[in-house]
């Protein structure tokens, strides 16, 4: 099974606005964290935010925020007031305790702002 | 600059060719990583160091591969008698303490096999 889902490979959004990547989770370790990192076409994989999964509010970070919901397995990224430069690879990652070394990354979702 | 660098940036190389990337870490960071993506698809795991001893490697670094930080510092892989399936970017990371902290990757090296 997949570790990390991510069902959108392209999104569009106009500029200013906000803009919600999906990313579902498959873990049964009670203890991981979740990351997202933005992969420009430079290729350099560039770290947006963290939530651990015991942390009680969602990570927020500038405009990023993660709305977890882990009852649903969901940690779907937030950007608000999108701006151009955001035109990027978003990818949803996950380690767990028990496999700490490896990251465990989704698919990607393409993400273009229209200006 | 203090951010992971990789090198080079871009290697071409006909099949069966051997080649070596290096990466340097973030100066403070004793774990590095190696992944590797290939088009349309995230990152996979390859290998991990704590210092220099290789302490995880994945199923996909096959006999061909080859990993090694000598010194605790900067790290390289080493691909021999390369495939076109190699074809991909090979991504370095590092961190400082895995508990609650994040890995901060380089920009890649890119490999075209023809």
């Amino acid at each position: 099974a997949q570790k990390i889902t991510q069902t959108q490979p392209g999104m569009f959004v106009q500029e200013k606005e906000a803009v919600t990547l999906d990313c579902t989770y498959d873990t049964s370790d009670p203890s991981y964290g979740l990351f997202w990192y933005k992969q420009p076409s430079s290729g350099e994989m560039i770290f947006l935010i963290y939530q651990g999964s015991y942390d009680q509010q969602n990570a927020t970070e500038g405009r990023y925020s993660l709305n977890f919901q882990k009852a649903r397995k969901s940690a779907n990224l937030v950007i608000s007031a999108s701006q151009l430069g955001d035109s990027a690879m978003y990818f949803c990652a996950m380690r767990e305790r028990d496999t700490g070394n490896q990251f465990y990354f989704g698919t990607g979702t393409s993400l273009t702002v229209i200006p | 600059d203090t951010g992971v660098s990789q090198n080079p940036r871009h290697k071409i190389t006909k099949r069966g060719q051997n080649v070596t990337f290096r990466c340097d870490p973030i100066s403070e960071h004793n774990r590095l990583y190696w992944y590797r993506q290939t088009l349309g698809q995230g990152p996979e795991f390859l290998t991990y160091f704590q210092n220099e001893a290789q302490l995880e490697k994945s199923r996909l670094l096959s006999d061909r591969f080859s990993a090694e930080r000598p010194k605790g510092s900067f790290s390289t892989l080493e691909i021999q008698r390369t495939e076109q399936g190699d074809s991909a970017m090979y991504l370095c990371a590092s961190s400082a303490r895995i508990s609650g902290n994040t890995i901060y990757f380089g920009e890649g090296s890119w490999l075209t096999v023809v």
